[in-house]
C-alpha cells in the first residue's frame, strides 16, 4: 500500500547526528503518528498530530521532536542521534471522521545508530 | 490508561494446526480492539476491529476474535494455519485518542 510512505527506508548514522525521517500521505487522513518498534516491546508511540496545528507527545517523546509541515506530512527528527534510538521506525496515518481509529501505516525506516 | 498484554511471544505451529493467540486489556467499559499483523519484512496491516456489536468479529485471511468483556480478552483465532501465517500478530486497544499496542506475537508455522 502505497498510501503512506516513508524516506528513507534504511539509514545508518553516528552518535550525536541529527536525523530526519520523513512521512507522507496521500489518504487525506488527518491525524498522523510516529512509533517505535523494538523486539520484545512492541509499538511504542513517539508523537501524534490531529491537524497541522496539533501536536502531542506519545509515551516516548524525549530525545525526538516532529513537525507537521502540511496535513500530508509529519516529520521526525532525532536531534542527536544515541545508540538506543537504533529501531525500527513506522509512521501512522488515521481518518478521525472515519470514526473507527484504524490506524495506517507506513513501510517503516530501519535507523542504526553506531 | 489502558494497557494490552500478549502473553504469547512466540508460537510455532505447523501447518492445518488451529491458533488461538491470547490478548488481555486492562480496564473495561467501552473498548475498541484490534488486531494487527506484520509479514516478514512488511508494515502492520489490519487484520480485523471491534467496536460493538457481535463479539465475534471475522477479519481478512480466516482470522476471527472474540470479545470478552467479563475476562477482558480478545483472542485471535484461526482453525487451520497456514505457512503463510508466519508474522508477528499485535493486539491494540484504544485510549482516548490513540491506540495502545501489546508487545506482540511472533507465529511460525511450519510445512
Amino acid at each position: 500500500d502505497a498510501d503512506v510512505t516513508q524516506t528513507p527506508r534504511n539509514r545508518i548514522t553516528k552518535t550525536g547526528k541529527r536525523i530526519m525521517l520523513e512521512c507522507s500521505q496521500t489518504k487525506g487522513h488527518d491525524r498522523m503518528y510516529w512509533y517505535r518498534q523494538d523486539p520484545g516491546l512492541g509499538l511504542r508511540l513517539i508523537y501524534y498530530s490531529f491537524d497541522v496545528k496539533d501536536i502531542n507527545k506519545g509515551e516516548i517523546s524525549d530525545g525526538y521532536s516532529v513537525s507537521r509541515q502540511a496535513q500530508a506530512k509529519f516529520s521526525l527528527s532525532l536531534e542527536s542521534a544515541i545508540p538506543n534510538q537504533t529501531a525500527l521506525y513506522f509512521c501512522a496515518t488515521s481518518d478521525f471522521l472515519a470514526s473507527t481509529d484504524t490506524q495506517y501505516f507506513g513501510p517503516g525506516t530501519r535507523l542504526t545508530v553506531l | 490508561a489502558q494497557s494490552v498484554s500478549q502473553h504469547n511471544h512466540h508460537v510455532i505451529l505447523s501447518e492445518a494446526a488451529s491458533l488461538e493467540l491470547g490478548c488481555n486489556y486492562s480496564y473495561g467499559g467501552t473498548v475498541n480492539l484490534f488486531w494487527y499483523v506484520q509479514y516478514p519484512g512488511q508494515h502492520l496491516q489490519l487484520l480485523l476491529k471491534y467496536f460493538s456489536g457481535d463479539p465475534l468479529v471475522k477479519g481478512i485471511k480466516g482470522f476471527e476474535a472474540e470479545f470478552i468483556k467479563s475476562k477482558f480478552s480478545f483472542n485471535l483465532r484461526k482453525p487451520s494455519v497456514q505457512w503463510s501465517d508466519t508474522a508477528e500478530y499485535f493486539c491494540a486497544v484504544k485510549d482516548t485518542d490513540k491506540l495502545i499496542f501489546g508487545t506482540g506475537t511472533r507465529l511460525q508455522v511450519f510445512p
